[in-house]
């Protein structure tokens, strides 16, 4: 079957630097997502990688290693509008996303 | 741009009833999607739409129906709504004629089935 996980939730404080995981095991791959979505809105896209290595994106980076089925979303400088649950998600061989439950994760100043 | 809408924004809706939830979007984009969203669990598809015309099942399509009869629309019918299906649903688009096509979603519906 196809599995992406992360973890539940992760605290980490205001300023800080925070890392945030995501390893699948899925039918083919064309891409990995990482999505923010604060409680009770829409998730939003912040990030894709489909080749391995770092993709930057002002605070924000993104982590792919193909071959380990890895993924991580780092926060860098961290602010309390960053508090919301990061959704990873994966491109199978027949297009479709498959997501991971979504880590939240709680700034405290 | 509105980008992608849906109504209602919420609903209670008692079992056996029937109901459709409205999704447009105004981006032109081919594909577009319905997913429901549970506490602890990921988005999972209900059903998708790759263009007008046409629709496939996703992961949790029993209890669902959809169409898509041009590009903006894809309503999702709930024919008979038991207590399970109260969650919070999501439709998005995507254009997937591009390398990147990111999916966008829409606010939201959120559905209490009693």
């Amino acid at each position: 079957g196809q599995n992406i996980d992360q973890p539940t939730e992760m605290t980490a404080t205001e300023g800080a630097i925070v890392q945030i995981n995501c390893t699948y095991q899925t039918s083919g791959f064309n891409g990995l997502f990482w999505y923010q979505q604060h409680a009770g809105e829409a998730p939003t896209f912040l990030s894709y990688n489909v080749l391995d290595g770092l993709e930057e994106k002002g605070r924000f980076s993104s982590f792919l290693s193909r071959s380990k089925g890895y993924s991580y979303l780092l926060l860098k400088e961290l602010q309390m509008k960053d508090s919301a649950s990061y959704l990873c998600a994966v491109l199978d061989s027949n297009y479709q996303l498959i997501w991971g439950a979504g880590t939240k994760l709680i700034i405290k100043p | 741009t509105a980008g992608i809408t849906q109504a209602p924004t919420s609903q209670i809706l008692a079992a056996g009833r029937s109901m459709t939830l409205r999704c447009t979007q105004d981006m032109r984009h081919n594909a577009m999607y319905w997913y429901r969203q549970d506490l602890g669990l990921g988005l999972r598809l209900i059903h998708y739409s790759n263009t007008a015309g046409t629709t496939g099942k996703g992961e949790v399509p029993d209890g669902y129906s959809v169409s898509r009869a041009n590009t903006d629309d894809f309503p999702l019918t709930l024919a008979s709504a038991v207590p399970s299906q109260t969650s919070v649903y999501f439709c998005a688009s995507s254009d997937s004629g591009r390398f990147l096509n990111e999916q966008f979603f829409g606010p939201g519906t959120r559905l209490t089935v009693l």
